[in-house]
């Protein structure tokens, strides 16, 4: 029944290692996004996909990359880790501009 | 670029006061969003105000929102514990070149007896 799931919910790796988590959405909604959440709780903006075309990318470091099988699913890749990215990724998806975002429980990664 | 403001970012009230958190905007929006997030948990909405003028009501919690004055509001009615949470604002500008829902930094609200 949980409408944003992501997976996993913790994932701590070393430095240097490449990552993935998982985001799935069964709203039928149109746009899903990726936030980071930092350790200040600081909520910023990382993708946003439409219909799976990628229509915002912040000014995030390429070893991020955002993958979309289908309307329902929104992937986060992550290359390279570094010790800053550790931090807490919210996937969300919503209906359209006039409707609020529905997140994800969050993934905290920890990288050592 | 869009900023977000809100004040205060840290609030420690006693139960059964009033008290209003402030969300401040540097462009043109008429989409304004309230969130709450527990700790350690994720975001939920709150109130979703889309037009001048707008308020929104649920039991202890009142938003508002000014377009004119770039400006919402949320206000706590004789708070109680269970309000104890971080709340966001976020703020949609899709005309200003901005990404979509730019949130606020949060206020984080403790309700003490």
């Amino acid at each position: 029944d949980t409408a944003v799931s992501q997976t996993p919910k913790y994932l701590v790796t070393q430095m240097g290692n490449d990552k993935s988590i998982k985001c799935e959405q069964n709203l039928g909604h149109d746009t899903m996004y990726w936030y980071k959440q930092d350790s200040k709780k600081f909520l910023k903006i990382m993708f946003s996909y439409n219909n799976k075309e990628l229509i915002i990318n912040e000014t995030v470091p390429n070893r991020f990359s955002p993958k979309s099988p289908d309307k329902a699913h929104l992937n986060l890749h992550i290359n390279s880790l570094e010790l800053g990215d550790s931090a807490v990724y919210f996937c969300a998806s919503s209906r359209d501009r006039n409707s609020p975002l529905h997140f994800g429980n969050g993934t905290r990664l920890t990288v050592t | 670029e869009l900023k977000v403001e809100q004040n205060p970012l840290f609030l420690s009230m006693q139960e059964g006061k009033n008290y209003t958190i402030y969300c401040n905007y540097s462009t043109t929006s008429d989409r304004l969003y309230w969130y709450r997030q527990d700790p350690g948990k994720s975001l939920e909405s709150l109130f979703v105000l889309l037009s001048n003028g707008a308020v929104k009501q649920e039991g202890r919690l009142m938003a508002s929102l000014d377009t004119k004055a770039r400006l919402s509001t949320l206000h706590i009615t004789a708070a109680v514990h269970d309000l104890s949470a971080t709340y966001f604002c976020a703020v949609d500008a899709p005309l200003s070149g901005n990404t979509p829902l730019v949130f606020g930094k949060g206020t984080r609200l403790s309700v003490i007896a």
